[in-house]
């Protein structure tokens, strides 16, 4: 499986501000996705990203909200911009490391608290 | 759309004790199925995948069998162990876009 990273692994921040979360991945791969999991609560997808092209929103998600870059094949990053409360979560990014398998691999997840 | 249902949580059990957690799910098609398993304080780790009718995923003593005429994936094990508490998740892969769609969690206490 790869081997992938996240950073902040957390963070405190303040209402209104924005935080980039990075996942790096060990290996190229073609479909990396970005998961939200509110406390206590399942995990959800927010968006896939694919180099090169825009990411997909899920129902829900805007990217005015949770911006997106995919640079290359081994690197991600989302952006929490003007945070609430309400956006206190872990969220997590995953990789098709094999590449056309339905099989996710999982970063370690960063743990956002708004204050 | 695609659904996974979980038995509620939190289950608590003695260490050797039979573990079952139910998942059943609903799909278009025929998803691959999984188990994740989300260790205190730590991300989700692939426990075990089937990826047809009647195979059956196994890891760690764990196992479970994809079962399309009743819907489900039960997680079973047969002596469970207190370094097995975690939150357990069932999940399908939707066959159109490539995501995993997540039961609620199960949560597992394993006391000494």
């Amino acid at each position: 499986s790869a081997v992938i990273s996240q950073k902040p692994s957390r963070d405190i921040c303040q209402r209104g501000t924005s935080l980039t979360i990075q996942c790096q991945v060990d290996s190229q791969v073609t479909m990396m996705f970005w998961y939200r999991q509110q406390p206590g609560q399942s995990l959800t997808l927010i968006a896939t990203a694919n180099q090169g092209s825009e990411a997909t929103y899920e129902s829900g998600f805007v990217i005015d909200k949770f911006p997106i870059s995919r640079p290359n094949l081994t690197f991600s990053t989302l952006t929490v911009s003007n945070m609430s409360p309400e956006d206190s979560s872990i969220y997590l990014c995953s990789v098709d490391h094999q590449g056309g398998t339905d099989t996710q691999y999982f970063g370690p997840g960063t743990r956002l608290t708004v204050l | 759309g695609d659904s996974v249902t979980q038995m509620e949580g939190p289950v608590t059990l003695s260490e050797e004790a039979f573990l079952t957690i139910n998942c059943t799910y609903t799909a278009t098609g025929y998803p691959s199925l999984f188990w994740y398993v989300q260790y205190p304080g730590e991300g989700l780790q692939l426990l075990l995948k089937a990826t047809k009718a009647d195979d059956k995923g196994s890891n760690k003593g764990f196992e479970a069998t994809y079962r399309k005429e009743t819907t489900s994936f039960h997680l079973e094990k047969g002596s469970v162990q207190v370094s097995d508490s975690a939150v357990y998740f069932c999940a399908l892969s939707d066959i159109r876009g490539g995501k995993l769609i997540f039961g609620q969690g199960t949560e597992l206490s394993v006391k000494p």
